[in-house]
């Protein structure tokens, strides 16, 4: 399976900053995922980001918000743009792995004070 | 739209014994596959087995077995042998084959599970 470096694990970080978040893939791949698990929540899917391509957002996100960045086939940043409160949750970053299934990075826990 | 469904938000088990989650999901395609993942507080996110809609056979991996209804679109997880390492949050997810659900996942709400010694 593929192996995932996300950073940083945690952060926390004032009302109205931005925070990016990094995925590194060990292999390459075509498409990225991004997710956000809100305190006590399931995964909700942000976006799907492939690399030459703008990224493709769910309903209920908007890339003014989330801006994505795939710049090639191993690497991907998440922005949380303009953070409040609300904010706070675990993002994390998936791939489909060989298997059939899907490889997730370790998260990213935030806090926005 | 796919939806999942978990209706069991936690549930408890003694180590050694066996315990099923449940999962429901609603469909209109008939190529899908279906996933467990275990979230330990660790929060990272582990495959504990998959399932293709189209293969008939149960899935298993060592302790963990499926027990996978098509036509009542259902997907219970069995864990059997629980130990401690169990503990976790669990969650049952589908994927579409194509089209624009390829490679998204849905997840349900989640089942926390606690293997007590």
């Amino acid at each position: 399976s593929a192996v995932i470096s996300q950073k940083p694990s945690r952060d926390i970080c004032q009302r109205g900053t931005s925070l990016t978040i990094q995925c590194q893939v060990d292999s390459q791949v075509t498409m990225m995922f991004w997710y956000r698990q809100q305190p006590g929540q399931s995964l909700t899917l942000i976006a799907t980001a492939n690399q030459g391509s703008e990224a493709t957002y769910e309903s209920g996100f908007v890339i003014d918000k989330f801006p994505i960045s795939r710049p090639n086939l191993t690497f991907s940043t998440l922005t949380v743009s303009n953070m409040s409160p609300e904010d706070s949750s675990i993002y994390l970053c998936s791939v489909e792995d060989r298997r059939g299934g899907y490889t997730f990075g370790s998260g990213t826990r935030l806090t926005v004070v | 739209a796919q939806t999942v469904t978990q209706s069991q938000p936690e549930m408890s088990v003694q180590e050694a014994e066996t315990v099923t989650l449940s999962c429901t999901y609603d469909t209109s395609e008939n190529n899908y596959y279906l996933f467990w993942y275990k979230q330990p507080p660790s929060r990272q996110m582990i495959l504990v087995i998959r399932q293709e809609a189209y293969k008939q056979q149960n899935a298993t991996e060592n302790r963990f077995s499926v027990n996978f209804q098509k036509a009542a679109k259902s997907f219970s997880l069995k864990i059997s042998d629980s130990q401690l390492g169990d503990t976790a949050m669990y969650f049952c997810a589908f994927r579409g084959a194509g089209g624009t659900s390829y490679g998204k996942l849905t997840f349900g709400q989640g089942t926390i599970l606690t293997v007590h010694p």
